[in-house]
């Protein structure tokens, strides 16, 4: 069974990087779209972007500027980096396996909510 | 890129049928038949249901199914039981590999 585990700081500084980390288990990396979709407290969810297993990568136009995500197979792992954060950057984030294509998001992380504050 | 529109609350009764309506563009639900459909209980990570506008993947009852005409994208519930009372949330591809979440639905059931 696929397993997809983020972790993280949960509490991150205005203007600072929000970093976290999605580990898989379970399955292998290859052939797949690893996503980071995140969800405001109370509100929708919001796709981020996705890393292919090769490292191509694809970003939600509104956050490209800010956004990098990154995959190492060794360690099955992949990663988020959102820069210059702002209180509206709080929100639970999840990460999760894509199939079928990179909009298919068949397996999910439990999220982890981050924090923008001082 | 905006987000898909859905209505903001739906409701039915044990057994009836609902259907909740995710509306887009002609730039993304118009075009392609890419559209996915997610439940998602409080506190708990969100559930794949339909993918590929009406595939249902292994384990999801077939109360639920999946359609689409023009820029809308349709959601349907039949025989509504209390567990399926939740958010629902679709999401289509919206060209140049982005995708776009809806605003989500929540579903009471009475």
């Amino acid at each position: 069974q696929v397993q997809l585990q983020e972790s993280g700081p949960g509490l991150v500084k205005p203007s600072e990087t929000l970093s976290l980390t999605c580990t898989v288990s379970g399955g292998s990396m290859s052939s797949y779209y690893w996503s980071w979709i995140r969800q405001p407290p109370g509100k929708g969810l919001e796709w981020i972007g996705y890393v292919y297993y090769t490292g191509s990568t694809n970003y939600n136009p509104s956050l490209k500027s800010r956004v990098t995500i990154s995959v190492d197979t060794s360690k099955t792992q992949f990663s988020l980096k959102l820069s210059s954060v702002t209180a509206a950057d709080t929100a639970v984030y999840y990460c999760a396996r894509g199939v079928s294509g990179p909009g298919v998001f068949d397996y999910w992380g439990l999220g982890t909510l981050v924090t923008v504050s001082s | 890129q905006s987000a898909l529109t859905q209505p903001a609350s739906v409701s039915g009764s044990p057994g009836q049928s609902i259907t909740i309506s995710c509306t887009g563009t002609s730039s993304d639900v118009g075009s392609y038949n890419l559209v996915s459909w997610y439940q998602q209980h409080p506190g708990k990570a969100p559930k794949l249901m339909i993918y590929e506008g009406s595939k249902r993947p292994s384990g999801v009852s077939n109360r639920f199914s999946g359609s689409k005409s023009g820029n809308t994208a349709s959601l349907t519930i039949s025989g509504l039981q209390a567990e399926d009372e939740a958010n629902y949330y679709c999401c289509s591809y919206a060209g140049s590999s982005t995708w776009v979440f809806g605003g989500g639905t929540k579903l009471t059931v009475l």
